[in-house]
């Protein structure tokens, strides 16, 4: 069963506008971990931020934040601001517990593309 | 110093051919793992290891055997290579329990591009 679900396979924002990037979830477990990744052309995986179950608040690292709404099981990655370094694949990726270690699934991804 | 290092970067070989691919992690973490990313660039996990032992063995073929010598090396063996087994694959770590204000996060290798020709 798909675990991480992006639907959008292509975004396109303006340089200084905000984007946001949706994230749905699947699970009946009630300890899991929320995760982001930008992937550029040049290839690495960079983590953005991360989400917690158990966490309160909606995560934020600089310019991004996390809209996290656990009813609807969803992880919003919300981007202000814009850049052109910005331009890049993003995945959502949850990490759910096993017995003998974690397991990490990940969505299948968004390709932003940040317009000068 | 890299904390997760793969090598090599670069692999361009013929169908039928063995290679390996070699990753190492620094970080102290229990589990390891394998992705592999295919041209429209989805993940797929391939293998987790957990201290040396395997705890995921996802739909591969058995021409791909993963190798855990120590629980900071985690091999990949490919044998018998064919065109459909040209990716980027990844090597990944991650802690098996979140310390406090950790965030457990999965931490990738640069990717090891792999071209069958």
């Amino acid at each position: 069963a798909q675990k991480i679900t992006q639907t959008q396979p292509g975004m396109f924002v303006q340089e200084k506008e905000a984007v946001t990037l949706d994230c749905t979830y699947d699970t009946s477990d009630p300890s899991y971990g929320l995760f982001w990744y930008k992937q550029p052309s040049s290839g690495e995986m960079i983590f953005l931020i991360y989400q917690g179950s158990y966490d309160q608040q909606n995560a934020t690292e600089g310019r991004y934040s996390l809209n996290f709404q656990k009813a609807r099981k969803s992880a919003n990655l919300v981007i202000s601001a814009s850049q052109l370094g910005d331009s890049a694949m993003y995945f959502c990726a949850m990490r759910a517990p096993m017995n003998t270690g974690n397991q990490f699934y990940f969505g299948t991804g968004t390709s932003l593309t940040v317009i000068p | 110093d890299t904390a997760v290092s793969q090598t090599p970067k670069y692999l361009v070989t013929q169908m039928g051919n063995d290679k390996s691919i070699k990753c190492e992690q620094n970080l102290g973490h229990d589990t390891m793992y394998w992705y592999k990313q295919d041209s429209k660039k989805f993940l797929k996990i391939m293998f987790s290891y957990n201290n040396k032992e395997l705890i995921i063995n996802e739909t591969v073929p058995n021409r791909f055997s993963p190798k855990s010598p120590d629980k900071a090396h985690l091999n990949l063996h490919i044998n018998s290579l064919e065109l459909g087994d040209s990716a980027v694959y990844f090597c990944a770590s991650s802690p098996r329990r979140v310390a406090g204000g950790g965030t457990g996060e999965l931490f990738f290798g640069e990717g090891s591009r792999l071209t069958v020709l």
